[in-house]
């Protein structure tokens, strides 16, 4: 079965850098979702989308942006990068099917700020 | 604002017996979904079980099941005959109903360890 698809797999940047993250989602889902697992923490919400519109929004930075585009994938840029940045960025989908409920995970992208 | 709480953050279990991992949560919203993730050492997050706040009967998929008691706000994972593989972390997770496309919320997690 088709799974999320998530790029670049590994990104290493310096401080103060811009790196943009890109997230396919299952096909026929038309929701997507991103989160930030740090070191040794569980995933922290980030913010959502579904039909392009921005839908929920946990604790993502000002520095950090997302959009939702017509074919449903999805990219979340990160200017300004922090040493903190560095951590396990996750995209997820769901399908609007059955409600959204149930979220499935991509493999994550690994950041590296120096 | 909704919270869970996993208060185990390691357990050990020998190879083919049962462990039960524990899960409470707090929220004010009568729709609600939980689920459990597994986190393997590669640190995809891979659905384990879910949940649904309305339905009374405990889910169940193969090894692994659920005992949802909503009164009490708990939702343990009990796995059985335990394998090498199930060695992981696992995260209790909660989701706010209502159709929408709402982030999830996750407890700080359980380290299963697996003995051979």
């Amino acid at each position: 079965a088709a799974g999320v698809i998530q790029s670049p797999r590994h990104l290493i940047k310096e401080k103060r850098e811009t790196a943009t993250l890109k997230c396919y989602p299952i096909p026929r889902h038309d929701t997507v979702y991103w989160y930030q697992q740090g070191p040794g923490q569980d995933p922290q919400f980030l913010i959502s989308f579904y039909e392009k519109m921005q839908s929920d929004k946990g604790s993502i930075p000002d520095r950090f942006s997302a959009q939702q585009f017509s074919d449903y994938h999805s990219e979340l840029n990160m200017s300004s990068l922090e040493l903190g940045d560095s951590a396990l960025y996750f995209c997820a989908s769901s399908p609007l099917a059955g409600g959204r409920e149930t979220q499935y995970f991509g493999p994550g992208t690994r950041l590296l700020v120096l | 604002a909704q919270t869970v709480t996993q208060s185990q953050p390691e357990m050990s279990v020998q190879e083919a017996e049962t462990v039960t991992l524990s899960c409470t949560y707090d929220t004010s919203e009568s729709d609600y979904y939980l689920f459990w993730y597994k986190q393997p050492p590669s640190r995809q997050m891979i659905l384990v079980i879910r949940q649904e706040a309305y339905k009374q009967q405990n889910a169940t998929e193969n090894r692994f099941s659920v005992n949802f008691q909503k009164a009490a706000k708990s939702f343990s994972l009990k796995i059985s005959d335990s394998q090498l593989g199930d060695a992981a972390m696992y995260f209790c997770a909660y989701k706010f109903g209502g159709g929408g496309a709402d982030g999830l919320t996750f407890g700080k997690g359980t380290h299963l360890i697996i003995q051979p």
